[in-house]
């Protein structure tokens, strides 16, 4: 489903350095999830976000959700190694019925 | 157990063969959630059960897709007479204690499935 566009689709980066990633829906987003997935493994949730100008944080990772709640980014401050992998965003919306939908995901890697 | 469990975490099938992969959710979750993952892709949802009830089946691809949850608990998703392009990795995901449809999910690690 490209309801939920994540921008960009891939991201090198070197350690130490910082990124954002973006998650867009042209849909009011009624919860808002960040989650990180290794290849080959499920997705770890990292953050959930509901109220529009919400911004959480844990550890070196912080997400916002935009006040008309649909838009979030997810920014690492300080990018290791360990941060790679892919971020997925995930929301639910509705249109008559609650939807649940996920982003293509954004490819990390830092470099060392 | 403390996480979502799947099994197995591989299957190769050969084509037009049947398959049935097992989530066991997080105890006490009410919401269960199947999706289908392809390579390179976000999740796609396939289907949402709120204890033994199937509340929506809208994202199965086929009539060949059958997921059931009996008693609330475990859950089966089965694919009937499968296809190459059924290969993929299969997500389950619980939720909720209270089917608060808001609540985070938590997913398993998977069942990568090949037909071949």
């Amino acid at each position: 489903s490209q309801e939920l566009e994540q921008s960009p689709q891939s991201l090198i980066v070197q350690e130490g350095k910082n990124l954002t990633i973006n998650c867009t829906s042209s849909k009011t987003l009624y919860g808002l999830y960040w989650y990180k997935q290794k290849y080959g493994e499920g997705l770890i949730f990292l953050m959930m976000l509901q109220k529009g100008g919400e911004e959480k944080s844990h550890e070196k990772i912080t997400a916002k959700l935009d006040e008309k709640k649909q838009q979030s980014s997810l920014h690492i401050t300080a990018s290791q190694p360990s941060h790679a992998g892919i971020y997925l965003c995930g929301a639910l919306t509705t249109s008559g019925t609650y939807k649940y939908i996920f982003g293509t995901g954004t490819r990390l890697k830092v470099l060392a | 157990g403390a996480g979502v469990s799947q099994s197995p975490r591989y299957k190769v099938a050969k084509r037009g063969q049947d398959v049935a992969l097992r989530c066991d959710p997080i105890s006490g979750h009410v919401s269960l959630f199947w999706y289908q993952q392809a390579l390179g892709q976000g999740p796609e949802f396939l289907t949402y059960f709120q204890n033994e009830a199937q509340l929506d089946k809208s994202g199965l691809p086929s009539d060949r897709f059958f997921a059931e949850r009996p008693e609330g608990s475990v859950s089966t998703l089965k694919i009937q007479r499968t296809q190459q392009e059924d290969s993929a990795v299969y997500l389950c995901a619980s939720s909720s204690r209270t089917g608060d449809p808001t609540d985070t999910q938590y997913f398993g690690p998977g069942t990568r499935l090949t037909v071949l």
